[in-house]
């Protein structure tokens, strides 16, 4: 257990439904990153928080994903009108950025499942 | 295109050997990190190298990293059957958002 939870660990959908997933990170951490991954590839970046405020949001992520941190701690990812391409394991990580690193720390995903 | 990318995409040895993993990438980082996944789980980070180091170990682990050849590699000794994951390496460079390749899929066999 890294510390970082999130809710719910799966989530079996209908196409066109929206889903909001959470993620609790460490408590002092100040950055939040959502990840996607799908089967046998690596986490591929979606967007980041530094306190509440979104830095940085992929250019692969469509309208359709939208994600908040409204009080610099706890985030949701929301998906609308989900599609069967949507299908992945959605991952949150945070980190205390230092001179020393970034080491992320990584919650045990969402499971998505569009049919 | 991925800037990491490890080698090789799977590897399987017996316990008790060692296994060795490699990472490429493209452009300059601030520092490269190795992380391992269990089957269905989320990523546990096993160690970070800066820039201006050339090795680093934890325990049954040794990272070296050749700045000039842009690449990584990551050692696990004496494996365990509990080694078995998949071994991911991301790169931590400014201006560009932490960047994962594919993994390197390991197999202890007991």
């Amino acid at each position: 257990d890294t510390g970082v939870s999130q809710d719910p660990r799966h989530k079996i959908t209908k196409r066109g439904q929206n889903v909001t997933f959470r993620c609790d990170p460490i408590s002092e951490h100040n950055r939040l990153y959502w990840y996607r991954q799908t089967l046998g590839q690596g986490p591929e970046f979606l967007t980041y928080f530094q306190n509440e405020a979104q830095l940085e949001k992929s250019r692969l992520l469509s309208d359709r994903f939208s994600a908040e941190r409204p009080k610099g701690s706890f985030s949701t990812l929301e998906i609308q009108r989900t599609e069967q391409g949507d299908s992945a394991m959605y991952l949150c990580a945070s980190s205390l950025v230092t001179s020393g690193g970034n080491e992320q720390f990584f919650g045990p995903g969402t499971r998505l499942t569009v049919l | 295109s991925q800037q990491g990318e490890e080698d090789p995409q799977a590897l399987s040895i017996q316990e008790g050997e060692n296994a060795t993993m490699n990472c490429s990438y493209k452009t300059s980082i601030n520092n490269l990190q190795w992380y391992r996944q269990n089957s269905g789980r989320g990523l546990v980070h096993l160690i970070l190298i800066r820039s201006n180091e050339r090795e680093k170990h934890s325990g049954r682990l040794r990272v070296t990293l050749d700045t000039s050849k842009k690449s990584s590699s990551l050692l696990i000794t004496a494996s365990r059957a509990a080694d078995t994951a998949s071994y991911f390496c991301a790169t931590d460079a400014r201006g560009q958002n932490f960047v994962f390749g594919p993994g390197t899929r390991l197999s202890v066999l007991p």
